[in-house]
């Protein structure tokens, strides 16, 4: 199958942690992503993981990737007003790297 | 130049009105893509072309005709679109694409055409 799942909302307070979470089924995986969209706007990519890397940091970013759980995360360190949101995770094969499949999009709303 | 522009922004149209939605990019990238996205969920791949030829064609009904003129060009041709039809359709590019291509092409997306139909 070709499923993707996200919970639908994440709330946190304005310099704590983010963690949002995901599940992939299909085993054939090669890369997957993390890709943010603001309100009206189009899709951003955050940062992308290889099937074969368990992490990667990129400054306030941290993406865990367990492959035997088929479990992605992103890790927003610090977050901020403008990390508001919806962050949408996907997957895409080595056999089509062109057709990448997202999960329905996590809400991320930041109080005060 | 790093951004995808497209064009319009926003468009209302009636059932049976022809419109067009126009992508473009100057990164040199040779494969374009179609998403479509309702509201509060995530876009649907439509069709992707790479190097000017149409790739993938996600089973789309006819009443959605793109055409890509050119590398940098991709448009989306609209005839007798249905209410349901009403969406946010993005565009994307990437430096290579089509099926089997095994390595990583980060997609760049467009801020999208928000279309109402009638």
């Amino acid at each position: 199958g070709e499923d993707v799942e996200q919970s639908l909302f994440l709330s946190v307070r304005e310099g704590d942690s983010s963690v949002i979470n995901c599940t992939y089924t299909d085993s054939s995986s090669t890369y997957l992503y993390w890709y943010k969209q603001e309100p009206g706007a189009g899709l951003q990519l955050l940062t992308y993981i290889f099937s074969n890397m368990d992490m990667k940091q990129d400054q306030r970013l941290t993406v865990l990737l367990n492959k035997k759980d088929k479990h992605l995360s992103l890790r927003i360190a610090d977050t901020q007003t403008g990390d508001s949101a919806i962050y949408f995770c996907a997957e895409s094969r080595s056999s089509s790297a062109s057709k990448i499949i997202f999960g329905s999009g996590t809400r991320l709303s930041i109080r005060p | 130049d790093t951004e995808v522009t497209q064009t319009p922004k926003h468009l209302v149209m009636g059932m049976t009105n022809k419109k067009s939605l126009k992508c473009e990019q100057h990164m040199g990238h040779r494969a374009m893509y179609w998403y479509k996205q309702k509201a509060k969920k995530p876009p649907e791949l439509m069709f992707v072309y790479s190097y000017e030829k149409l790739s993938i064609n996600e089973s789309v009904p006819s009443r959605f005709s793109p055409e890509c003129p050119n590398s940098s060009l991709l448009n989306l041709h609209l005839h007798a679109l249905q209410p349901e039809d009403s969406a946010l359709y993005l565009c994307a590019s990437s430096q290579r694409g089509g099926p089997g291509t095994s390595v990583y092409n980060e997609q760049f997306f467009g801020p999208g055409t928000r279309l109402t139909v009638l």
